[in-house]
């Protein structure tokens, strides 16, 4: 069975700070897809980053990276110097070949103050 | 890329009374839609899967009969909240699926039941 966890509920920090978010997921399948997904307090998610199974290779895209690990079953998500902006709710989730529907994680509450 | 709309964003509805949300892809054909809720604070939950000319397929523990949903064309999706109740009152967000692997979400509809 599939399944992500995001063990940080909530996190706090200060402008500026850099913050790291976890993901840990379990499946059984050698070919999946992982996916980052921000829900500002609109309630839209909003597509962050998609990786696939067989591409460790790390991404960065402005003041957001990805750090992907295989060995570790981690997925996690980086942002660098953080902005008030960035307050929002992150999910973690994880995609199946033909699956039914995404898994997504509970969820982390990032709150950045100013 | 694929855009999914919903409609309406919000809606009021007395205690009783039916209420429908539709979820529409915009710019391409859909065969398979999904339909998720989430609580306050939580994450999202798969209801049911949508499929195009035929029956949805409901997760353990979703009322059918409750929640009724239509997908009568490649581009429309509809769920219908019968006789709603206080506890109906969430936040419904559809997808569409675009790959074996990707889904698009739409922005999602707040049902308030009073």
């Amino acid at each position: 069975a599939q399944k992500v966890t995001q063990a940080q509920t909530e996190i706090s920090v200060v402008e500026k700070e850099d913050v790291t978010l976890d993901c840990v997921y379990e499946t059984r399948d050698t070919t999946y897809y992982l996916f980052w997904y921000k829900q500002p307090p609109s309630g839209e998610l909003v597509f962050l980053i998609r990786r696939n199974s067989f591409d460790e290779q790390n991404e960065i895209s402005g003041r957001y990276s990805w750090n992907f690990q295989k060995s570790t079953s981690s997925f996690n998500f980086t942002i660098t110097a953080s902005q008030v902006v960035d307050s929002a709710v992150y999910f973690c989730a994880l995609s199946e070949p033909y699956g039914q529907n995404f898994v997504f994680g509970p969820g982390t509450r990032l709150s950045v103050l100013p | 890329g694929a855009v999914v709309s919903q409609h309406p964003s919000r809606v009021i509805c007395k205690s009783g009374t039916s209420v429908k949300i539709e979820c529409r892809s915009l710019d391409f054909q859909a065969t398979t839609m999904f339909w998720y809720r989430q609580f306050p604070k939580k994450s999202l939950m798969l209801m049911a899967t949508s499929n195009e000319g035929s029956k949805a397929t409901y997760e353990q523990g979703v009322e059918k009969d409750k929640f009724l949903i239509n997908h009568a064309s490649l581009t429309l999706s509809t769920l219908t909240v019968t006789s709603a109740h206080p506890e109906d009152s969430s936040f419904y967000i559809c997808s569409a699926r675009v790959s074996p692997y990707e889904q698009y979400f739409g922005p999602g509809t707040r049902l308030t039941v009073t």
